[in-house]
């Protein structure tokens, strides 16, 4: 079974460009969340679909963050436009819906805006 | 809104040393509890969880957690590491009111080193 994947695993852009994250989860998981660390800080949470829908965004920082995962399979992340704040590693996470506290982590992409 | 308190950001253990990793939590209600760990270049992965019921719970490789109730606790144990311990660990929480599928909420994690 394929673990949960990130592409790409590396972005540098400037401040003021626009960046996708794309995340695809293990087949068959229909939840999926996406979190976020800033260098020395903590892992954060941004949000939170089952299938396609968004059960909870309560974590995104602002409008300039836009998550969708279309037809419940994978999911993007765009930040536009992006700004120095928004450097760290962005992970994606999916579980099982009848083993749903078992979250399985992505490897992340590290983001640096410059 | 919960928030999770890791107490030492750093430790460096000999090995064979036993090992205890403080998480304090803070939330008005019932949470489920979890100890994720991270090696290095790889992915973190659960290392154990608390719902309900027998507070000491057994994990993987040998650790071990206690869920102390009236000290809002839940301390990571392994009586003897290995070199290959060597990982950061993050101690999280979610509300048990969304049925344990919410998003975690994460401590700052614990960089263990242990030395030959």
């Amino acid at each position: 079974e394929a673990g949960v994947t990130q592409f790409p695993s590396h972005s540098v852009i400037e401040k003021g460009q626009t960046v996708t994250l794309r995340c695809d989860p293990i087949s068959g998981h229909d939840n999926l969340y996406w979190y976020r660390r800033v260098m020395g800080k903590e892992i954060k949470f941004l949000l939170h679909f089952v299938k396609e829908s968004k059960q909870d965004e309560s974590g995104m920082p602002n409008n300039r963050f836009l998550a969708e995962r279309t037809g419940g399979t994978y999911s993007t992340l765009k930040v536009q436009p992006a700004e120095l704040e928004d450097s760290g590693v962005y992970f994606c996470a999916s579980s099982h819906w009848d083993r749903y506290y078992e979250q399985y982590f992505g490897p992340g992409t590290r983001l640096t805006v410059t | 809104a919960q928030s999770v308190s890791q107490h030492n950001h750093h430790v460096i253990l000999s090995e064979a040393a036993s090992l205890e990793l403080g998480c304090n939590y803070s939330y008005g209600g019932t949470v489920n509890l979890f100890w994720y760990v991270q090696y290095p270049g790889q992915h973190l992965q659960l290392l154990l969880k608390y719902f309900s019921g027998d507070p000491l719970v057994k994990g993987i490789k040998g650790f071990e957690a206690e869920f102390i109730k009236s000290k809002f606790s839940f301390n990571l144990r392994k009586p003897s590491v290995q070199w290959s311990d060597t990982a950061e660990y993050f101690c999280a929480v979610n509300a048990q009111v969304g049925g344990g599928a919410d998003g975690l909420t994460f401590g700052k994690g614990t960089h263990l080193i242990i030395q030959p």
